[in-house]
């Protein structure tokens, strides 16, 4: 079985500047997919970013970008220009291949991250 | 607007009781599924349905059940036999099953027990 560990339970960052958050996960397959959401105080999970795991290039989404280093199995989250909405817990998420794309994911346990003013 | 409904917000259980957490979508989406948060841990896979009239168990099915008699409709049984059901529930959809899709998240319910 798949595991995503987050090893930061709580990350704080002045506004305005640049927090990276950790992922590892461990899998014997070669072929998968990797996901940031964001839970704001709401509770609804947002999707931040994406990763398929055949693809080379890092994902960039506006201010979110990650560093995938397949061989290191690490997914890490870059945010840039912190801003006071981006306060939320974050988890990182894995998905096999294997039986097609629709199987549910593989959560860590979550980084909260706090933006101080 | 479309998405994920899920009902009610909030929901108590007595001991022994059976009770049935509501997901509905008009997304069209294929796939549903359910995920239970504890505090401090991230979503764990309770059960998942690709098409209608299947559905597959997660990593924590024990005590919980389900039923996919229409496409828009997911809902969740938490039995007697789960023994500690308190916890943050939410329902996701995915649309097809190409695995780089994204899956779209309601606003949860949270069970507590009386």
């Amino acid at each position: 079985a798949q595991t995503v560990t987050q090893s930061q339970p709580e990350m704080s960052v002045q506004e305005a500047e640049t927090v990276t958050l950790s992922c590892t996960y461990d899998t014997s397959e070669s072929d998968y997919y990797l996901f940031w959401y964001k839970q704001p105080p709401s509770r609804q999970m947002i999707l931040v970013i994406r990763q398929e795991a055949y693809k080379q290039q890092n994902a960039t989404e506006n201010r979110f970008s990650v560093n995938f280093q397949k061989a290191a199995k690490s997914f890490s989250l870059k945010i840039s220009d912190s801003q006071l909405g981006d306060a939320a817990m974050y988890f990182c998420a894995y998905r096999s291949a294997l039986r097609g794309g629709a199987d549910g994911l593989t959560f860590g346990k979550g980084t909260h991250l706090i933006i101080q003013p | 607007d479309g998405g994920i409904t899920q009902s009610p917000k909030y929901l108590f259980r007595k001991e022994g009781q059976n009770v049935t957490l509501s997901c509905e979508q008009n997304l069209n989406h294929d796939a549903m599924y359910w995920y239970r948060q504890d505090p401090g841990q991230g979503l764990r896979l309770i059960y998942y349905s690709q098409i209608v009239n299947d559905f597959q168990k997660g990593d924590i099915a024990e005590g919980y059940s389900v039923s996919r008699e229409k496409k828009e409709s997911f809902p969740l049984t938490v039995t007697s036999a789960q023994k500690n059901p308190t916890a943050f529930y939410l329902c996701a959809s995915q649309e097809g099953s190409r695995g780089n899709q994204p899956q779209h998240f309601g606003d949860g319910t949270r069970l507590s027990i009386l």
